[in-house]
């Protein structure tokens, strides 16, 4: 069983506000990711952090910024929520170590902006 | 770019039957290989992972990897409408984890 939180589960909040999803593992991970994914999309990349002090951009570009000044906390912030931003966000960790550590994501943000 | 590929579907399957899930991965630097299934509107839960060359088998899922070929398959025995679902294949490369973009399965009862 994952140990990894999300929060909010749901957010419906209005053009040009500020929100910042919460993601905390319990697990001590070092690795740590941020993914999107529209409904019966695939999953895409955003940001992802190797450790504390460590944020790097995933392959789809976003306008949402992170940050990693605990190993167990994980937030993405979006300064101006606009109605492009409606969708489903999801957090993973892992403890890759060689070949062998597996991805647990946790329950998802979805988010919806008016 | 490292692509992950899976067969289209979607795939219906009786139930009972054995449900088979096909995933091809494009870089042979690739370390380990992953199962998620999904279910609709829910975030993706690991089934199964596998590392080595062969089969790997747990309950009613066995994973199978041919890294030559460059090809991991999931194959589901008796399946149930539970598995109902849309399976991910994942593929793992240093640190990073790329993902196909699923196969739709619906097991009728």
């Amino acid at each position: 069983e994952a140990d990894i939180y999300q929060t909010p589960r749901y957010l419906v909040i209005g053009t040009g506000k500020k929100i910042t999803l919460e993601c905390s593992q319990t697990m001590g991970h070092d690795k740590m990711y941020w993914y999107q994914q529209d409904p019966g999309m695939e999953l895409h990349l955003i940001h992802y952090s190797y450790g504390v002090n460590s944020t790097e951009k995933g392959d789809l570009s976003s306008e949402s910024t992170v940050s990693r000044i605990r190993t167990e906390h994980f937030p993405l912030t979006l300064e101006s929520a606009r109605p492009s931003h409606t969708s489903q966000y999801l957090c993973a960790s892992s403890a890759l170590t060689g070949n062998t550590g597996e991805l647990f994501f946790g329950e998802g943000s979805r988010l919806t902006v008016l | 770019q490292k692509e992950v590929e899976q067969n289209s579907g979607p795939l219906s399957v009786p139930e009972g039957a054995i449900a088979s899930l096909n995933c091809t991965y494009s870089d042979r630097g690739s370390q380990s290989f992953f199962w998620y299934r999904q279910y609709s509107g829910k975030s993706p839960e690991l089934i199964m992972f596998i590392y080595s060359n062969g089969d790997k088998e747990d309950g009613r899922f066995t994973a199978q990897l041919n890294k030559a070929s460059q090809y991991v398959s999931l194959l589901i025995r008796d399946s149930q409408p539970s598995d109902s679902a849309t399976y991910l294949c994942a593929v793992r490369f240093g640190n990073q984890f790329y993902f196909g973009t699923g196969t739709s399965l619906t097991v009728i009862p």
